[in-house]
């Protein structure tokens, strides 16, 4: 069975930093692109940033260019997203997803004072 | 970007009754175009790929249609388990979502 378990996500001040995990298992990872999905409560899906299968090629939403960075450890079966310079506007459950579909159930970040 | 437009933003329809949902994109994705269902609390749940192939263990109710820039994904009786948030996304190029449609039990 295809699982994704997504972790790190927490109760952050303004400007902070948080690293999330996402590690899979039932598939062979190492074959898939990646993505981070997030969805702001009560709104819609949106893609922030998606990898290649070797790492070698990423890209980034522009609204998150420069302070989020994805990266995985095909060894570890486990993808990551570095989030810096956190906003209010960040709060947000965060999904990994990859490209045939499978979702985990996410982890929540909320920004605030 | 590809804009994802959906309409209606929330559809009441009865038990047993036929849904009709659309999407439209602001420029053509061919068939890369993926429908998905999420209930409160839960993760998206792909229910059809390539704009009309169901997704594995996904009843025969469901049904997806169309491509270049008009899409439709049809309910065919409604069951209670279906009432949630249905969300079109496009994947030809990055990935944008619509942003959802709510069918409630009427």
């Amino acid at each position: 069975e295809v699982q994704l378990v997504e972790s790190g996500g927490d109760l952050v001040q303004p400007g902070g930093s948080l690293r999330l995990s996402c590690v899979a298992s039932g598939f062979t990872f190492s074959t898939y692109w990646m993505h981070w999905v997030r969805q702001a409560p009560g709104t819609g899906l949106v893609c922030l940033a998606l990898i290649n299968t070797d790492g070698s090629s990423t890209k980034y939403a522009d609204s998150v260019k420069g302070r989020f960075t994805i990266s995985r450890d095909n060894a570890k079966d486990t993808l990551f997203l570095q989030i810096n310079s956190l906003r209010p506007e960040d709060t947000a459950r965060y999904y990994c997803a990859t490209a045939a579909g499978h979702w985990g159930r996410g982890t929540l970040v909320t920004v605030s004072s | 970007e590809i804009v994802m437009t959906q309409s209606p933003a929330t559809l009441s329809v009865s038990p047993g009754e036929r849904a009709t949902l659309s999407c439209r994109a602001s420029q053509s994705v061919s068939s890369n175009l993926a429908w998905f269902q999420q209930k409160p609390g839960q993760a998206p749940r792909l229910l059809i790929y390539g704009a009309s192939t169901r997704a594995t263990g996904i009843p025969a109710r469901f049904s997806g249609s169309g491509s270049g820039t008009e899409f439709t994904l049809t309910i065919s009786s409604l069951q209670s388990e279906d009432f949630a948030v249905y969300y079109c996304q496009q994947y030809i190029d990055w990935w944008t979502f619509g942003q959802g449609t709510k069918v409630e039990i009427k």
